[in-house]
């Protein structure tokens, strides 16, 4: 079955960029109809969904964080990153990246069947 | 504030069955998006429970169980067992926002 690892620091300092890699085994970044996603989860709080890469390298991400989002994908390693640029406090919080599978419902909408462990960033001086 | 609505907290005792509602608008689940359900164990990933509003990924009880209808839909848990205790999110998507979108979380306590 599909597996998904995400990596990076775990502390960013105010006004850096946060950087994270999700590596995928059992199955092909570019291959397949898949949305590639990560999503964000301050502590105690609720789900944020950050944004997407599809197999063909197409991205969309949330409005509220599109100026600062950067999504890739590296098929040679079956990766797909994220970079969140000009962090504050605020985007302080757990990180998952997972798989989005279509929905079907016609809408080129999806769901997320397999999910990382999810990886806890801090942002602080 | 999520764009989807749900309870924060619910709670029941074992056996009994309970619901988790999940309230949106005309841009998402009104406008025939399907909404898709998640389990939230304590220090774990979500986990995929409900897809395309009533429909379970294989090795999820059919104690489980989605429903839509207009602009809102539900989770119901029948036969509470104490592994239930989690907290519960819906997922839809939005035209309005162009992406996905997440209910605040329900926290399901088994009495």
């Amino acid at each position: 079955q599909v597996q998904l690892q995400e990596s990076g620091p775990g502390l960013v300092k105010p006004s850096q960029t946060l950087s994270l890699t999700c590596t995928v085994s059992n199955g092909s970044v570019s291959i397949g109809d898949y949305y590639w996603s990560w999503i964000r989860q301050p502590a105690g709080k609720g789900l944020e969904w950050i944004g997407r890469i599809y197999t063909s390298g197409s991205t969309n991400s949330h409005a509220s964080l599109k100026s600062r989002v950067t999504i890739s994908m590296d098929t040679s390693n079956n990766q797909f990153s994220l970079k969140l640029s000009s962090v504050t406090a605020a985007d302080t919080a757990v990180y998952y990246c997972a798989r989005g599978r279509p929905a079907g419902d016609g809408y080129n909408t999806y769901y997320f069947d397999y999910w990382g462990q999810g990886i806890r960033v801090t942002v602080s001086s | 504030q999520s764009v989807l609505t749900q309870p924060p907290s619910v709670s029941g005792a074992p056996g009994q069955r309970v619901t988790i509602s999940c309230s949106g608008s005309s841009s998402n689940i009104g406008a025939g998006y399907d909404v898709h359900w998640f389990q939230q164990l304590p220090g774990a990933p979500p986990h995929l429970l409900i897809f395309n509003n009533n429909n379970r990924p294989s090795g999820v009880p059919d104690r489980f169980s989605g429903s839509k209808s207009g602009t809102s839909a539900s989770l119901a848990i029948t036969g509470l067992q104490a592994e239930d205790e989690a907290d519960y999110y819906c997922q839809s998507y939005d035209s309005s926002l162009s992406g996905v979108i997440f209910g605040g979380g329900t926290q399901l306590t088994v009495l």
